[in-house]
């Protein structure tokens, strides 16, 4: 049973310009975290999705970042309009079941993004 | 919400002795989850163990032992017989539902 799977692992982008990360969650996993690291310090929630729902995106920026988890295909965390501060390590987590299976996620590698 | 505090940014340990990286939360939910990752230079998130609040035992996972006194608010990570593999960043961890809340991390070395 594959984890779960991120990519890309690494992604260099120029101030200004889109990011979009992909998160493909554990088979059989119908819920996704994403969280980001910021270089020194620890992860910090970003937002948690089930399929084709937004369930608590107040880990999100206001502006500029959007999250999504489609019936078919990975979760996508998309940037816009990169800027330096962005630069972090994003992970992505699922899980089996919400609530009370907290205990449960599974981390992705991660990906380093890359603000130039 | 959860709050995690480790205090300590960096330790140091002799290969083949015991460590222990401190973590204190704050939380004023009765039922929550205490987690503890390894992060290595490489960069993944590798889980170690985990300690419900209401689990009366500590948790054991190997060389890994959590020392979980709830009144005091701790859940100290223990390793065993330290190996030069253990060197890495090391989180603690909270959650009392899907959001989990880190702490800032200590970076463990370990010397031959």
């Amino acid at each position: 049973n594959a984890g779960v799977m991120q990519n890309p692992r690494h992604l260099v982008r120029r101030r200004g310009q889109e990011a979009r990360l992909r998160c493909s969650p554990m088979k059989g996993h119908s819920h996704v975290y994403w969280y980001r690291q910021l270089p020194e310090e620890g992860l910090k929630f970003m937002v948690y999705l089930q399929k084709e729902n937004i369930i608590d995106e107040s880990g999100m920026p206001k502006e500029r970042f959007s999250a999504e988890f489609p019936k078919e295909g990975p979760s996508i965390l998309r940037i816009q309009q990169v800027v330096r501060g962005d630069s972090a390590a994003y992970f992505c987590a699922s899980s089996p079941l919400a609530g009370a299976s907290w205990n449960e996620q599974f981390f992705g590698p991660g990906t380093r993004l890359t603000v130039l | 919400a959860q709050k995690i505090t480790q205090t300590q940014p960096g330790m140091f340990v002799q290969e083949k002795e015991a460590v222990t990286l401190d973590c204190t939360y704050d939380t004023s939910d009765q039922s929550y989850g205490l987690f503890w990752y390894k992060q290595p230079s490489s960069g993944e998130m590798i889980f170690l163990i985990y300690q419900g609040s209401y689990d009366e035992q500590n948790a054991t996972e190997g060389r890994y032992s959590l020392n979980f006194q709830k009144a005091r608010k701790s859940a100290n990570l223990v390793i065993s017989a330290s190996q030069l593999g253990d060197s890495a960043m090391y989180f603690c961890a909270g959650g009392s539902n899907y959001k989990l809340t880190f702490g800032k991390g200590t970076l463990l070395t370990v010397n031959p």
